[in-house]
């Protein structure tokens, strides 16, 4: 069963430019979320979708927003980048049934904002 | 405001030996807790959970322990090994309807264990 796969690896991209980051959840889950990991921070929570609904949100400006599509496919796109957007994304899938599930972590893509 | 706090950034441990990463929350409604691993260039993976209902939760050498009263939880490793090196990641949820998919982490402890 493949797991979680986040495109791309790795990005440079120029302050104010926008981005867009994937990911393919494990087959079958329907939720994915989307974090953030910075030095000193750990991970922050961004968003969580759910049968192609937000269904959760962090504490993040409007710069940061996401889709996801029916076969559960997510993307997550940041807008006028600055600096500090620099940071490692990380994508979870899980079930996402009401109840406590464990999610499963892609490797992340690692952007750089210059 | 950090509602998951993980006090100590690092720790070492000698191979063989307990290793204890502690983890502290203030959200009160937060009812489900779990522990990740994470590897350097790796996405974290899921270790241990436990809920709110119980103060103890074991598997294998994984053992997680809550106090609910003094919103504290532990995890321990015994006995600890070379490979357990990695950063440990304190995460909690909780909440109505889809509450539990909104994970909050701590910032991580980094567990190195010594041969």
């Amino acid at each position: 069963k493949a797991g979680v796969t986040q495109t791309p690896r790795y990005l440079i991209k120029t302050r104010g430019q926008q981005v867009t980051l994937s990911c393919s959840p494990i087959s079958g889950h329907r939720s994915v979320s989307w974090y953030q990991q910075t030095p000193g921070q750990g991970l922050q929570f961004l968003f969580e979708y759910f049968s192609e609904t937000q269904r959760n949100k962090g504490n993040f400006p409007g710069r940061f927003s996401g889709r996801q599509f029916s076969n559960s496919r997510s993307e997550m796109n940041v807008s006028t980048l600055e600096l500090g957007d620099s940071a490692l994304y990380l994508c979870a899938s899980s079930l996402g049934s009401t109840g406590s599930t464990e999610a499963f972590f892609g490797q992340g893509t690692r952007l750089t904002v210059v | 405001d950090q509602q998951v706090k993980q006090n100590s950034p690092s720790l070492s441990v000698q191979e063989g030996r307990i290793s204890i990463l502690n983890c502290d929350y203030t959200n009160s409604m937060f009812d489900y807790f779990l522990w990740y691993k994470k590897y350097p260039a790796e996405g974290p993976t899921f270790l241990i959970s436990i809920s709110s209902i119980k103060d103890k939760n074991e598997d294998g050498r994984f053992t997680v322990f809550l106090n609910k009263s003094a919103k504290h939880l532990s995890l321990h490793i015994v006995p600890s090994q070379p490979g357990d090196s990695a950063v440990y990641f304190c995460a909690a949820s909780g909440g109505l309807g889809g509450g539990y998919q909104k994970v909050t982490f701590g910032t991580g402890t980094k567990l190195q264990v010594i041969p």
